[in-house]
């Protein structure tokens, strides 16, 4: 899967402030959601991953949410800093692990 | 623990001139290894995986071929390089689960 041909969304967040960052999926038999964080000039960094069966998953300063009625995936990130500078991919899984990844979402803290 | 090295870092080839990047894993056996490309701003374009020695998958009809000689190590080779080769390359790798883990990539400017 890809997600070339799209121009990075950007969300701007005032530093201290909660970020939620969207997704929509596209295979309702996805059973596996990843987000990663990818610095600039950095591979992808995993975050937090989410199954199916779930709706909800925590971790530290950041929430995932599933909701699957709409195939829509959010990533929630408490109090922000300006290290969460990054853009944050959104992933989803296939029974062939592989993945298929959403265009991205460019987040820019302001001090 | 499991490390993915990519080398090298950088590099600058001249238009026609053939390139090998590679890409090891430690720490682990028989992973699904992976090669994605990234033009800047974009998201991750899957080109090549691989489940297993002299396995490999294309994702993506080009000028650029993969090869998986070792268990472990993973290499992205073109014979001519063009100028649309010029891109961010990562290798990730995976075990049975969806989680890929990204190598540090390889900024590759053709000129």
């Amino acid at each position: 899967g890809e997600s070339v041909g799209l121009h990075l969304p950007t969300l701007s967040v005032q530093e201290g402030d909660n970020s939620i960052i969207n997704c929509a999926y596209s295979n309702s038999a996805s059973d596996y959601f990843i987000w990663y964080k990818q610095e600039s000039g950095k591979g992808p960094q995993f975050i937090i991953d989410i199954r199916s069966n779930m709706d909800k998953r925590q971790g530290q300063r950041v929430t995932v949410l599933l909701n699957k009625t709409v195939k829509h995936l959010s990533l929630q990130i408490a109090a922000t800093q300006p290290g969460d500078s990054a853009v944050y991919f959104c992933a989803e899984g296939d029974s062939n692990y592989q993945l298929i990844w959403g265009a991205g979402t460019k987040l820019i803290i302001k001090p | 623990s499991q490390t993915i090295h990519q080398w090298p870092a950088t590099l600058v080839q001249p238009v026609g001139s053939p390139l090998s990047l590679e890409c090891t894993v430690e720490g682990t056996s028989n992973p699904n290894l992976y090669w994605y490309r990234q033009a800047a701003g974009r998201g991750l374009q899957l080109l090549f995986y691989s489940v297993g020695i002299g396995q490999i998958s294309s994702e993506v009809p080009q000028n650029l071929s993969a090869s998986r000689p070792q268990d472990r190590q993973f290499i992205l080779s073109s014979k001519k390089l063009l100028l649309s080769d010029s891109g961010f390359y990562l290798c990730a790798w995976s075990l049975a689960g969806n989680i890929q883990y990204f190598g540090a990539g390889t900024r590759l400017s053709v000129l």
